[in-house]
């Protein structure tokens, strides 16, 4: 069984620019899950989303948002990006909103 | 408000040797409780959850957790450890319903480290 893939591994970027994150989730798991862990921050909640729709959303500013597609992927977006959204982005799935989240290695984002 | 703290940011402790990741949590709702494992460039590794039933749960690599409710605790300890369980551990708290909806909080981590 193939684990959450995300995509690409590395993304560096400039302030000002957009970035867009890909998951895939581990088959037959309809909800995803955005974090972003930052040094010395731990994981904070970006995003849920569960059957297309966006269930919840942590304290972020709405320039991260996202979606997810009918074959339950899902992609993260960052406009306007800044030098402190520099951080390792990691996404989950499950097969249920409170069933243990499986995570995938992360996209690292830099932000030149 | 809801959130999770891991008390100890650095763990030393040397091959062999017992040891506990404590993790403290505030909640005025119902929750879930997981310990996950983090190696250098990966993601993270379920090691164990609580859901409900028995306070201890016993998960990989000879983990084991115990939810005290009264205590809002749940730490994590292993009798023995190894070389191979220097990595970077994350309590995890899902609190269910209430206004704001499910909601997720990890804690901010646990460097352990084993030392030869």
């Amino acid at each position: 069984e193939a684990g959450v893939t995300q995509s690409p591994t590395h993304l560096i970027k400039t302030r000002g620019q957009h970035a867009t994150l890909r998951c895939s989730p581990i088959s037959g798991h309809t909800s995803v899950y955005w974090y972003q862990q930052a040094l010395g921050l731990g994981l904070q909640f970006l995003l849920w989303y569960d059957e297309g729709e966006e269930r919840n959303r942590g304290n972020f500013p709405p320039r991260f948002s996202g979606r997810q597609f009918p074959n339950y992927s899902s992609e993260l977006n960052v406009n306007a990006l800044e030098l402190e959204d520099s951080a390792l982005y990691l996404c989950a799935s499950s097969q249920g909103a409170v069933q243990p989240q499986h995570f995938g290695d992360g996209t690292r984002l830099s932000i030149l | 408000a809801q959130s999770v703290t891991q008390l100890d940011s650095q763990v030393p402790v040397f091959e062999e040797a017992p040891v506990e990741l404590r993790c403290n949590y505030s909640s005025s709702v119902s929750v879930y409780l997981f310990w996950y494992v983090q190696y250098p460039n990966q993601g993270l590794q379920l090691l164990l959850k609580y859901l409900s039933g028995s306070t201890l749960v016993k998960g990989i690599n000879g983990f084991e957790a115990e939810f005290n409710k009264s205590q809002t605790s749940f730490h994590l300890r292993k009798p023995s450890v190894h070389i191979s369980d220097t990595a970077e551990y994350f309590c995890a708290v899902i609190t269910l319903g209430g206004n704001t909806g499910n909601q997720f909080y990890f804690g901010t981590g646990t460097s352990l480290t084993v030392i030869p």
